[in-house]
């Protein structure tokens, strides 16, 4: 176990609506950074948070937006959602600066 | 273009055997590479990390070898288990901030009796 974790574990939504995923870092971590997996694939960056501030984004549309809370707990929202926003979200936690970043076990996401 | 480049996609060994994976990269400038595990529907996890300096680094039956010149990077597992079964990632590391973080799109490994 990695100490990050994440919620829910599985989601099923239908095409248009909006969702909201859930990541809470491993404890002294200041930085989460959210990832999307797709089948197959190896995970795309999509942004990182540090100090409740976007530091980084992806090629990833204004649609996936997020949020870091005091406790460095982060969000990741998708509004309109797509068919092909169905993948795995990965959130991984870091103390800024260092390169060792530990993975939650990731929200499945399917959109009908 | 910072990628990473994994081969072979797919792997099916026997239990019990020997593979070698292997990570070719070009991001630039290059700070370190790693290893992840990742089992089906989990986030992966950490193998090994290696710098500039390391040119191997093992973990039980997994070792890593980092040649930074050429840059490639293979990832060697002996007698392999059934729960070797997973996809592994390789990740590249580039010296700024932001994103620097480079995936590779993995090998799956298949480990059978």
């Amino acid at each position: 176990e990695t100490g990050v974790t994440q919620s829910p574990t599985h989601l099923i939504k239908t095409r248009g609506q909006q969702v909201t995923l859930r990541c809470s870092s491993q404890s002294g971590h200041n930085t989460v950074s959210w990832y999307q997996q797709a089948l197959g694939q190896g995970p795309q960056f999509i942004f990182q948070y540090y100090r409740e501030e976007e530091n980084g984004r992806g090629n990833f549309p204004p649609r996936f937006s997020g949020l870091q809370f005091p406790n460095y707990s982060s969000e990741l929202n998708v509004n309109a959602l797509e068919l092909d926003d169905s993948a795995l979200y990965l959130c991984a936690s870091r103390v800024f600066g260092s390169y060792e970043q530990y993975f939650g076990p990731g929200t499945r996401l399917t959109v009908t | 273009k910072n990628q990473v480049e994994q081969s072979p996609q797919s792997l099916i060994i026997l239990e019990g055997k020997n593979c070698t994976l292997q990570c070719n990269y070009t991001v630039s400038p290059f700070s370190n590479l790693r290893w992840y595990k990742q089992d089906t529907g989990r986030g992966p996890v950490s193998l090994t990390i290696m710098t500039f300096s390391e040119n191997t680094k093992s973990n039980g039956r997994y070792t890593a070898t980092l040649d930074a010149d050429t840059k490639q990077s293979s990832l060697h597992i002996t007698a392999s288990q059934l729960s070797d079964s997973a996809s592994y990632i390789c990740v590249v590391s580039a010296v700024y901030g932001g994103n620097q973080f480079y995936f590779g799109t993995g090998t799956s490994l298949t480990v059978i009796p």
